[in-house]
This record gives C-alpha cells, sequence and structure tokens, in this order.
C-alpha cells in the first residue's frame, strides 16, 4: 500500500530533551514538507525540501532541523531551543516534475508532548 | 506567512442540512484545495481546483474555482454524521509557486443527530 508513515503516534518528552520525528513515504514523491498544527489553528510550514539533499526553511522553522538523505524519508528534530514544542506534527509529500500538481498528500500525525 | 480567511469558523447543524464554506484571500492562487481532518488524524483531500471559474463535485461535495482567483468555495449536501471534522482550504501556484501551500484557520463542522 502507497502512502505516507509516520511514527510514533504519541510522544513524550521532557523539556530541555531533543527529539527526532519520523515521516517515510513510499509514493516516489520528491517534495516533503512538516507542518506544525496547534489546537483551533491551521497548518505553519516549518520546513520543506523539493529534492533529496536540500531542504528550505519555511515560516516557523526556529528550534528544528531536518535531513534530507534519501528520497523516501525526511526526519524532524525538535530541538531543546524550541520554546514551545508541544503540538501536532503532520509530514507531508508532494510529487514534482513535468504535469505533476500543486496537491499535498499527508502522514496521520505525530503528538508531541513535552513537560 | 500569510494565511487564507476561511469562513465560518465553526458550524453546528442538524444532520441532513446542507454546508457552505468559503476562502478568500488578498492574492491570486492558480490552484485551490479543500481537505478534510479527522480528530487526531492528518487531512485529506477532498477537492483539487486547477481552473478560475471551475465547479468540481466528490459525491455530496461540491467545490468551484472563484473567477478573480482570489476566493473558493466549498458546498456539502444532506450533511450525515461522518461528515463531522475540520475542513480546510489551501492555495498553491501564486506568487510563492507551487512549492508551498497557504492554509486558511479551518472551518470546523459539527453535526447534531
Amino acid at each position: 500500500d502507497g502512502g505516507i508513515t509516520q511514527s510514533p503516534k504519541y510522544l513524550f518528552r521532557k523539556e530541555g530533551q531533543n527529539v527526532t520525528l519520523s515521516c517515510e513515504q513510499n509514493l516516489n514523491h520528491d517534495a516533503m514538507y512538516w507542518y506544525r498544527q496547534d489546537p483551533g489553528q491551521g497548518l505553519r510550514l516549518i520546513y520543506y525540501s523539493q529534492i533529496v539533499n536540500d531542504f528550505q526553511k519555511g515560516d516557523i522553522a526556529e528550534g528544528y532541523s531536518v535531513s534530507r538523505e534519501k528520497k523516501e524519508s525526511f526526519p524532524l528534530t525538535v530541538t531543546s531551543a524550541q520554546k514551545n514544542p508541544t503540538a501536532f506534527y503532520l509530514c507531508a509529500s508532494r510529487p514534482t516534475g513535468t504535469g505533476s500538481s500543486y496537491e499535498q498528500y499527508f502522514g496521520p500525525g505525530t503528538r508531541l508532548t513535552v513537560t | 506567512g500569510q494565511q487564507l480567511n476561511q469562513s465560518p469558523q465553526s458550524m453546528f447543524i442538524q444532520e441532513g442540512e446542507d454546508v457552505s464554506m468559503n476562502c478568500t484571500s488578498s492574492s491570486i492562487f492558480n490552484t485551490w484545495l479543500w481537505y478534510k481532518q479527522d480528530p487526531g488524524e492528518g487531512p485529506v483531500l477532498l477537492i483539487a481546483l486547477y481552473k478560475a471559474g471551475e465547479l468540481t463535485s466528490n459525491g455530496r461535495l461540491t467545490a468551484q474555482f472563484g473567477i478573480t482567483r482570489k476566493d473558493s468555495f466549498l458546498n456539502i449536501s444532506a450533511s450525515i454524521p461522518s461528515d463531522v471534522g475540520i475542513y480546510f482550504c489551501a492555495g498553491s501556484g501564486g506568487f510563492q509557486g507551487a512549492q508551498k501551500l497557504v492554509f486558511g484557520q479551518g472551518t470546523r463542522l459539527t453535526i447534531n443527530p
């Protein structure tokens, strides 16, 4: 089955610890994205990557880092510098290239709670 | 970053009623997308619109790409309990190109049986 997987579904960490959220896709999509969603809010873009070994900051990149070593994988690290890390994190992917669409497809999300 | 103006923010309706929500922007877009998000899950794409004036249906859902390219609306006919959730509009392909989507704040739909 093709799709986007995020693990784990729920993640708990102590304040001051870095934590890495996993995102894997087998859709053969080039572009991948990380969003943050807070209660009652829309989606805000953290980082995105159009191609392997390249990524760009989104609107709220401070306190986060990413890597894109493989086409299928785009892990997000929430560092201790992120002031308010508790949120719902969503990963998405999009096909690129000739005839590709603007449509992004989302994973099931990871809910991170930092205490 | 830019966000779209989506309204209403929430709706409380009776089962069987029709629903209408819309999104507006100060910028033009080449694409409008509508997503639905169930609690604790990722958004699922409902309808994609690529042409100004386009009217597209997906079952009981109908969406239109505004002629000015600055707005879009989504209608749901004869609502059923599984329509409950948060609906998001998203625009792309304008000044920022195809790489990124701009999202509305969402419309939370609640249905009384």
